[in-house]
């Protein structure tokens, strides 16, 4: 079984200040991390994943996230926002093994005031 | 590449009545996931089709079901439509046994 949490549903910073997302997953076995990001009324994108190998991942649009084994964790962070980074958050957590079986995170909002 | 289509995009039904969803997946992609995603329960995981067959099935009631064609299309229906249908549903491709997953933009289905 595995799991995701997400700790705030709505975060603010101020143009130009740090970004981080907490996510905390579960799993029994060896995960897949995900994050991925949703504008109003579209689908999801990825921003960067976790398979194997260095546990620092870097994504698009500047974000990166850190594989932390030994605290569950997968925060997701970004050095400086910007305006167009408002958006929903979602960390994901999957298995490998020939199939999808991806478990989302409640997902959090995040603004950016000017 | 032409990235994951969905229709209709807005939909709206009335309790009672059925609904039928496409999705086509990227080329070359044979696995097909569908989603719910709600505010209040956020994104659920419906079902997974790979290669005419579903894998993988989400807590969802029997009036949720899919089916996917020999081509990857796949389809949901939803039978018996109630209020609580009402969701954002998002379909998802990827390669055979690959990790990420590739989303439509979704139907907005309106029950009434």
């Amino acid at each position: 079984a595995q799991s995701v949490t997400q700790l705030g549903s709505h975060v603010s910073v101020s143009e130009g200040a740090l970004v981080l997302l907490r996510c905390n997953y579960s799993s029994s076995v060896p995960p897949y991390l995900f994050w991925y990001v949703q504008y109003p009324n579209q689908g999801l994108q990825l921003l960067l994943k976790y398979t194997t190998g260095a546990t620092l991942v870097k994504g698009i649009n500047g974000f990166e996230a850190e594989f932390k084994k030994s605290e569950t964790s997968f925060h997701l962070t970004k050095p400086s926002a910007h305006m167009s980074d408002a958006a929903e958050y979602f960390c994901a957590v999957g298995v490998s093994g020939g199939y999808q079986k991806v478990t989302f995170g409640t997902g959090t909002k995040l603004q950016v005031i000017p | 590449k032409a990235g994951v289509t969905q229709t209709p995009r807005y939909l709206i039904k009335t309790r009672g009545q059925q609904v039928t969803l496409s999705c086509s997946p990227i080329s070359g992609h044979r696995s097909v996931s569908w989603y719910q995603q709600t505010p209040g329960q956020g994104l659920q995981f419906l079902f997974e089709y790979f290669s005419e067959t579903q894998r993988n099935k989400g807590n969802f009631p029997g009036r949720f079901s899919g089916r996917q064609f020999s081509n990857s299309r796949s389809e949901m229906n939803v039978s018996t439509l109630e209020l609580g249908d009402s969701a954002l549903y998002l379909c998802a491709s990827s390669l055979a046994g690959a990790d990420e997953q590739f989303f439509g933009p979704g139907t907005r289905l309106t029950v009434l």
